[in-house]
């Protein structure tokens, strides 16, 4: 089985500050990692994803992650914080492998807000 | 690309009706289909897992005689939510996807059901 641990179910940065959502994961296999961004009342929007190519990953909107097996990390990046990304932020995983449900385990999500 | 149209957004009815949501790809051929509940502030829990022509498949807890979901073509799924209750409010999203796992998967705007 595979679980997302999301550090900080919210996090404040000013504006133009440098973002960080932290994003820990579990799983038994390599994994396929994932981060979107939600808006109030919508669905979700791919920012960025990882499957096993280059483990920094550039992603829409100025977001990068960089994937750390040692430290079964995928932590989301932006140098600097505009207004417009406040919204929350699910990162999420999926097996490459084996059997176990198809679709994608969630963390709880990271409320980011942005300071003017 | 990749657009994913869900529909309708916004669902009011009375207990004991049964409500049909519709998720359709509009620019790609979904091979699976993925349904989603959030409760307010919270993740996104997989309900269940759907290929073109074949039974879905529910996630533990999910009853699929309560949600009833039907893949028929590789643009359109439906999960109708059967004889509804309050308890059964929440917001749905659907997410479509084309390939294997190391494809994202692309998400509609969800539906906001509210049961009265």
């Amino acid at each position: 089985a595979q679980s997302v641990t999301q550090l900080g179910s919210h996090v404040s940065v000013s504006e133009g500050a440098l973002v960080l959502l932290r994003c820990n994961y579990s799983s038994s296999v390599p994994p396929y990692l994932f981060w979107y961004v939600q808006y109030p009342n919508q669905g979700l929007q791919l920012l960025l994803k990882y499957t096993s190519a280059a483990t920094l990953v550039k992603g829409i909107n100025g977001f990068e992650a960089e994937f750390k097996k040692s430290e079964t990390s995928f932590h989301l990046t932006k140098p600097s914080a505009h207004m417009s990304d406040a919204a929350e932020y699910f990162c999420a995983v999926t097996l490459n492998s084996g059997g176990g449900a198809d679709g994608l385990t969630f963390g709880k999500g990271t409320h980011l807000i942005i300071q003017p | 690309g990749a657009v994913v149209s869900q529909h309708p957004s916004w669902v009011i009815c009375k207990s004991g009706t049964s409500v049909k949501i519709e998720c359709r790809s509009l620019d790609f051929q979904a091979t699976t289909m993925f349904w989603y509940r959030q409760f307010p502030k919270q993740s996104l829990m997989l309900m269940a897992t759907s290929n073109e022509g074949s039974k879905a498949t529910y996630e533990q807890g999910v009853e699929k005689d309560k949600f009833l979901i039907n893949h028929a073509s590789l643009t359109l799924s439906t999960l109708t939510v059967t004889s509804a209750h309050p308890e059964d409010s929440s917001f749905y999203i659907c997410s479509a996807r084309s390939g294997q796992r190391n494809q994202p998967q692309h998400f509609g705007d969800g539906t906001r059901l509210s049961i009265l």
